[in-house]
């Protein structure tokens, strides 16, 4: 089956630590992006690549790190610089330059011990 | 900066009644409009995309319209079951950009 894929589906992180959410996709996309959602708000962008390699900054990078080494794979690393984590983690997926819409994966929820 | 407004916030109607939902944005200069299904704890999952071109999109009991010029664009949902219970999100990219700027979403009841 294509899809998008994310692990864990819950993830707890200690003060000061470092924890990396896995995004996987088998669909061929370009490109991938990460959002983070809270409680009664609108998703938030925090980064998008549109090709392997290349990554640009959303509106809420500060604190988070990603890498795009294979097309694939967008791994996103919620740093300790991170001060209030605690969210609901979306990775999505879509061919770029066509208009296509955007593919979503299940969401990781990250929480703070 | 976009901003997009999604009224009402929450919604109840009786299973068989037809909605509309609303969706607004600040800047006309879009590049295509989405709405989005989100079931609580879920991922989200494209219901209707338009282009900045197109007037509406039809998928089964759903009818998307876009106004570009006064920053609207509404859902409708027809004949209403429970399985529709859910909240509602519409999204904006913008011309010349890669991102989607999301609206609070409408979270709608369908009671049986």
């Amino acid at each position: 089956d294509g899809g998008i894929t994310q692990s864990p589906k819950y993830l707890f992180r200690k003060e000061g630590q470092n924890v990396t959410l896995s995004c996987e996709q088998n669909l061929n996309h370009d490109a991938m992006y990460w959002y983070r959602q809270d409680p009664g708000q609108g998703l938030r962008l925090i980064y998008y690549s549109q090709i392997v390699n290349d990554f640009q900054k959303g509106d809420i990078a500060e604190g988070y790190s990603v890498s795009r080494e294979k097309k694939e794979s967008f791994p996103l690393t919620v740093t300790s610089a991170q001060k209030n984590p605690t969210a609901f983690y979306l990775c999505a997926s879509s061919i770029e330059g066509s208009g296509e819409t955007q593919y979503f994966g299940p969401g990781t929820r990250l929480l703070v011990l | 900066k976009q901003e997009v407004t999604q009224i009402p916030a929450a919604l109840s109607v009786p299973e068989g009644e037809n909605l509309v939902l609303n969706c607004s944005f600040t800047d006309s200069a879009i590049y295509n409009l989405q709405w989005f299904r989100q079931d609580p704890g879920k991922g989200l999952t494209s219901l209707l995309l338009i282009q900045s071109s197109q007037r509406e999109q039809t998928s089964g009991r759903l009818n998307a319209s876009l106004d570009k010029s006064s920053g609207r664009s509404t859902l409708y949902i027809a004949a209403s079951q429970p399985g529709d219970s859910a909240t509602y999100l519409c999204a904006v990219r913008g011309a010349g950009s890669y991102q989607l700027t999301f609206g609070k979403g409408t979270k709608l009841s369908v009671i049986p």
